[in-house]
Formats: structure tokens, C-alpha cells, sequence
């Protein structure tokens, strides 16, 4: 157990909808990351927060947002979901010297 | 852009076997992450690795980093059942307080008994 926390563990829905995922990080640390894994584009880096502020993007799309609130939890918004969108979302969160990142279990989303 | 590569992608070894997986990236870091995934389940961290030279070992597992050749190996001495699953390696693409990791597309291991 990493000690970071995402809700929901699976998310079934429909093309055109919007879902939001939450992700609680490990106790003391301010990063938060999000990262899409899905067979075909493997592991990639959607987004960063340290505090409350965005940090880093990745290749995230515009029909996707995040942000980071006051008492540190995280959420991803995915809107307008295509079939694509399909996948597994992890959080990941670190602190320290070497920022090494601890992940959530994911939450798997699939898109009808 | 920061690209990592993994050789091999899939690999089935005997038990008892030793194996090395390699792990190439395109840019200078001076910090490289090994991670662990079973089917279904989420990365579990393996090693950090924070300078050239550096050199971890956990059990059958062994992971250095060459930042000079820009290249991780994570050995596996006498292969067991128990460490059949995907080893991604990971890269951070660091600046300005951003820590991005860009990963591997991983090596599916099967240890065979």
C-alpha cells in the first residue's frame, strides 16, 4: 500500500459524458501527478501540481482538466469521453530530496 | 523530447536463470526509476536511482544507471516464479519544480518453471 487513495476503483460510462476522479496523496506530500496507462500509448504523464498550483503538462487533452485543492486532494475531469479515453488513470504523489513517486491503484475507466 | 527505450519488451526465462534488461533514454537526467506492475495492479517502486554509477540490489534484483552512456540495466539473478510481471523504467524530465516521469513501454517478464 503506497498511502495514495483514488475514487473511484472502476468507472463504466458513455461517450459524450464527463467524470471526475479523486485522488488523495501520501500524508506530507504536496506533488500530485496524473498519469493515463492504455494499451496502445502505454504510460504517459498527464499533468502536474505541487500545492495548488499547476506545475507540468503533458500530453493532455484540452477536454481534460485537473486541479489540486487546499487540503492537497486532486481531481481529473475528463468531459465529452470518447471510446479512446479508455483506460487505466493513476495518481501518483513524492516529496523529498528524491521525488521518487508513489502510485495509487488507479482508477479503470471505460467508456461505452 | 525525452524518449525512453526498453529491450527487451517481452521476455520468458527458466527458473534459475539471470537475465538483464536494458533501459535507453535520449536525454540528459541524472535520475532514473524502476517500477513494478502485476496484471491489473498499480506501479510499485523497485529503485531510485540519483547518480551516475549508482547501483541498487533488492534480492534477485540489481539496477545501475551510467548517466554518461544514458543508460539503466536491471539485472535478475536466479529468476523465481514470484517475479513474473511488467518493469518499467522511468526518466525524470525535470524543471522549474516539475518532476515528470517519461517511462518505458516495459518488459512483460514470465519466469517459467
Amino acid at each position: 500500500d503506497s498511502g495514495v487513495t483514488q475514487t473511484p476503483k472502476h468507472l463504466i460510462t458513455a461517450t459524450g459524458q464527463r467524470v471526475t476522479l479523486r485522488c488523495s496523496p501520501r500524508s506530507g506530500d504536496l506533488s500530485v501527478y496524473w498519469y493515463q496507462q492504455s494499451l496502445d500509448q502505454g504510460l504517459q504523464f498527464l499533468i502536474q501540481y505541487y500545492n495548488g498550483e499547476e506545475r507540468a503538462k503533458g500530453n493532455i487533452l484540452e477536454r481534460f482538466s485537473a486541479q489540486q485543492f487546499p487540503d492537497l486532494h486532486s481531481e481529473l475531469n475528463l468531459s465529452s469521453l470518447e471510446l479512446g479515453d479508455s483506460a487505466l488513470y493513476f495518481c501518483a504523489s513524492s516529496s523529498g530530496r528524491a521525488w521518487e513517486q508513489f502510485f495509487g491503484p488507479g482508477t479503470r475507466l471505460t467508456v461505452l | 523530447e525525452l524518449k525512453v527505450e526498453q529491450n527487451p519488451l517481452f521476455l520468458s526465462m527458466q527458473e534459475g536463470k539471470n537475465y538483464t534488461i536494458y533501459c535507453n533514454y535520449s536525454t540528459t537526467s541524472d535520475r532514473l526509476y524502476w517500477y513494478r506492475q502485476d496484471p491489473g495492479k498499480s506501479l510499485e517502486s523497485l529503485f531510485v536511482l540519483l547518480s551516475n554509477g549508482a547501483v541498487k540490489q533488492e534480492g534477485r534484483l540489481m539496477a545501475s544507471l551510467d548517466t554518461k552512456a544514458r543508460l539503466s540495466t536491471l539485472h535478475i539473478t536466479a529468476a523465481v516464479h514470484d517475479l513474473s510481471a511488467t518493469y518499467f523504467c522511468a526518466v525524470v524530465h525535470s524543471g522549474a519544480g516539475s518532476y515528470q516521469l517519461t517511462f518505458g513501454k516495459g518488459t512483460k517478464l514470465s519466469v517459467i518453471p
